[in-house]
């Protein structure tokens, strides 16, 4: 299995731009989370999904971050326009019904 | 109060011997935990996970949960300089889902 993949692996953008993260889980895990990770916060759980459905996006810091999935094998997390305090990894993570998560490679977003 | 507290280190043992990670959480209903292990620019990486009272062996790492005192820990033996890493510890009640701020573990030749 290819395991959860993730794009981009990097973005750099002025403030003010929509980014776009993009990723597949792996096949057949049907739960889905979007992180964030900064020196300062630690790992943040922005979003839940379960079989496609938004659970849980209490963690979405505000209304320019949204996120979406239209399919089992894809999401998106926009975030639009963009902020210099977005800057962070984003990590993308799906989990079987059992709550263990795999996590991608991660997509590192500087906004300057 | 987070519900994942855990000691940030950075905590160092010489090679070979027994490193000890714990976690205290605040969440009584929950039913699971994971250990998670992240090199440094990597992503987390699933170590283990355990969901009853006692401990879970597999190869060098050991897992112990003990619901009453709201306590897990995470054993590694042998460690190897290979080890050195963040360590988070995270669990999950339901819905809801918490990571720990992790522990520094520094493994010295």
């Amino acid at each position: 299995d290819a395991g959860v993949i993730q794009s981009p692996r990097h973005e750099v953008t002025e403030m003010g731009q929509e980014v776009t993260l993009r990723c597949k889980p792996i096949s057949g895990h049907n739960s889905l989370f979007w992180y964030r990770q900064t020196m300062m916060r630690g790992l943040e759980l922005l979003i839940y999904f379960n079989n496609n459905v938004p659970i849980d996006d209490s963690g979405m810091p505000e209304d320019r971050f949204s996120a979406k999935m239209p399919n089992a094998s894809f999401s998106t997390l926009k975030i639009q326009p963009s902020e210099p305090r977005d800057s962070a990894v984003y990590f993308c993570a799906s989990s079987p019904l059992r709550g263990e998560q795999y996590f991608g490679p991660g997509t590192r977003l500087t906004v300057t | 109060q987070k519900e994942v507290e855990q000691n940030s280190g950075p905590l160092s043992v010489p090679e070979g011997a027994i490193a000890s990670l714990n976690c205290t959480y605040s969440d009584r209903g929950s039913q699971s935990f994971f250990w998670y292990r992240q090199y440094s620019g990597k992503s987390p990486e699933l170590i283990m996970f355990i969901y009853s009272n006692g401990d879970k062996e597999d190869g060098r790492f050991t897992a112990q949960l003990n619901k009453a005192s709201q306590y897990v820990s995470l054993l590694i033996r042998d460690s190897q300089p290979s080890d050195s890493a963040t360590y988070l510890c995270a669990g999950n009640n339901f819905n809801k889902f918490y990571f720990g701020s992790g522990t520094k573990l520094n493994v010295k030749p």
